[in-house]
């Protein structure tokens, strides 16, 4: 069964200091691997797709990272306009997405 | 108007209620999805729609019952919810050119905030 993971459940961070955030996968014929950020009260808005390992997406403070097993998420210098919570998902060829809990970051200022 | 478009934004309902929740995309896309966010927890896939025609159902209850009548727009119809129904119920649409093989990101409206009494 597909099955996605993150950590830290819930991360707090001073602005301007950097960290990652993780999402680990299994998943039988991975397609592609996606990342979301989520506002309180909206819903998920697109950030990243990765389709193999190796692959390397930035978009501003956010650059994310695959490997066989897991994503990264890393943010350099974070703001607290940064606060979401970020949801991994993955997609397995002729499956629809699993979605991982999510991380909820805050930073303060 | 652009994007994914839910209505209503708050819902309160009893459990002898029947109401219904709207969805409507202006993207072209031509494949829509119900998902269910508790807290807490993943996203739950609850019903996908690709050209209009129903492709998955994850073993919902019966007493959600979705209906799309074209590709722009996707309805959830509500009736004897239980109290742990409540939850936000999130629209997502997406180009899914290959009918099931391969999705597309997806795009989501803001969500329905459904309580049920």
């Amino acid at each position: 069964e597909d099955q996605v993971t993150q950590s830290p459940e819930a991360l707090r961070l001073q602005e301007g200091e950097s960290s990652s955030l993780n999402c680990s996968y299994t998943v039988s014929g991975l397609r592609g691997l996606f990342w979301y950020r989520q506002d309180p009260g909206k819903g998920p808005e697109f950030l990243f797709t990765l389709y193999s390992a190796g692959e390397e997406k930035e978009k501003e403070r956010l650059k994310a990272t695959l490997t066989k097993k897991e994503s990264f998420l890393h943010i350099t210098a974070p703001k607290p306009e940064d606060s979401a919570t970020y949801l991994c998902a993955v997609e397995a060829y002729g499956q629809n997405f699993v979605f991982g809990p999510g991380t909820r970051l805050s930073v303060l200022p | 108007e652009t994007g994914v478009t839910q209505t209503p934004r708050h819902l309160v309902m009893g459990m002898t209620n029947k109401k219904s929740l709207k969805c409507e995309q202006h993207l072209g896309h031509n494949a829509m999805y119900w998902y269910k966010q508790s807290a807490k927890k993943p996203l739950e896939l609850m019903f996908v729609y690709s050209l209009e025609e129903r492709v998955e159902n994850n073993s919902v209850p019966s007493r959600f019952s979705p209906e799309c009548p074209n590709s722009s727009h996707l309805f959830l119809h509500l009736h004897t919810l239980q109290p742990e129904d409540s939850a936000l119920y999130l629209c997502a649409s997406s180009q899914d050119p290959t009918r099931g093989l391969s999705n597309e990101k997806l795009f989501f409206g803001s969500g329905t905030q459904l309580s049920v009494l």
